[in-house]
């Protein structure tokens, strides 16, 4: 089947540390993997995503490569900001069925 | 215009109350979505309208009873709820090309007492 393993939280940094936030997935066939971000209390937002193998993608200093022979979508940042404090899903789908599978979320928490 | 926008924000409704939750875009999206979210959950799919038509029911109790008046509107019509039922409940909506995201909106809070 079809699923999505994230690591598990909270994380908690300091300002300016290194962020990586470990996503792998299981897929049958080839999926178009995602990262949303929510902040407390909103809903998703896209934060980036990649379509096909060895793709980055990029956005807000985040960013994480499509790894298809690790099946990985690791989400890294350089230097993290107390305004990045969130909860991060790695997600991937399919086309066909409009089926998006969500992983289950890591809390990151960045203090000053 | 890239908003998915959700009515109410909040809801409190008793046991017996009938309710209806609702959620619009403009985007031209073809593909409409309801989720349920529970506090530190990821969320957890409910229904999939692809062209107005009902595509996926995820096993969802009757109690929940969706609807796509339009390509534009969702409507998720709640009725004898129970209190484990209360959540953030997520509408998205995607086109139906490869390789495309999702676009949510902020959410309903329900609470069920």
């Amino acid at each position: 089947g079809n699923s999505v393993t994230q690591m598990e939280g909270p994380v908690t940094l300091s300002e300016e540390a290194f962020l990586t936030i470990n996503c792998t997935y299981t897929a049958t066939g080839y999926p178009s993997l995602f990262w949303y971000v929510q902040y407390p209390g909103e809903g998703l937002q896209l934060l980036l995503k990649a379509t096909k193998a060895d793709d980055k993608g990029s956005n807000k200093g985040f960013e994480a490569t499509y790894r298809k022979e690790t099946t990985s979508f690791h989400l890294e940042k350089g230097s993290v900001q107390v305004s990045d404090s969130a909860v991060y899903f790695c997600a991937l789908s399919f086309r066909t069925g409009n089926q998006f599978y969500f992983g289950t979320g890591t809390s990151l928490t960045v203090i000053p | 215009d890239t908003e998915v926008t959700q009515t109410p924000k909040h809801l409190v409704m008793g046991m017996t109350n009938k309710k209806s939750l609702k959620c619009e875009q403009h985007m031209g999206h073809r593909a409409m979505y309801w989720y349920k979210q529970k506090a530190k959950k990821p969320p957890e799919l409910m229904f999939v309208y692809s062209y107005e038509k009902l595509s996926i029911n995820e096993s969802v109790p009757s109690r929940f009873s969706p609807e796509c008046p339009n390509s534009s509107l969702l409507n998720l019509h709640l009725h004898a709820l129970q209190p484990e039922d209360s959540a953030l409940y997520l509408c998205a909506s995607s086109t139906d090309r490869e390789n495309t995201e999702a676009f949510f909106g902020q959410g309903t809070r329900l609470t069920v007492v």
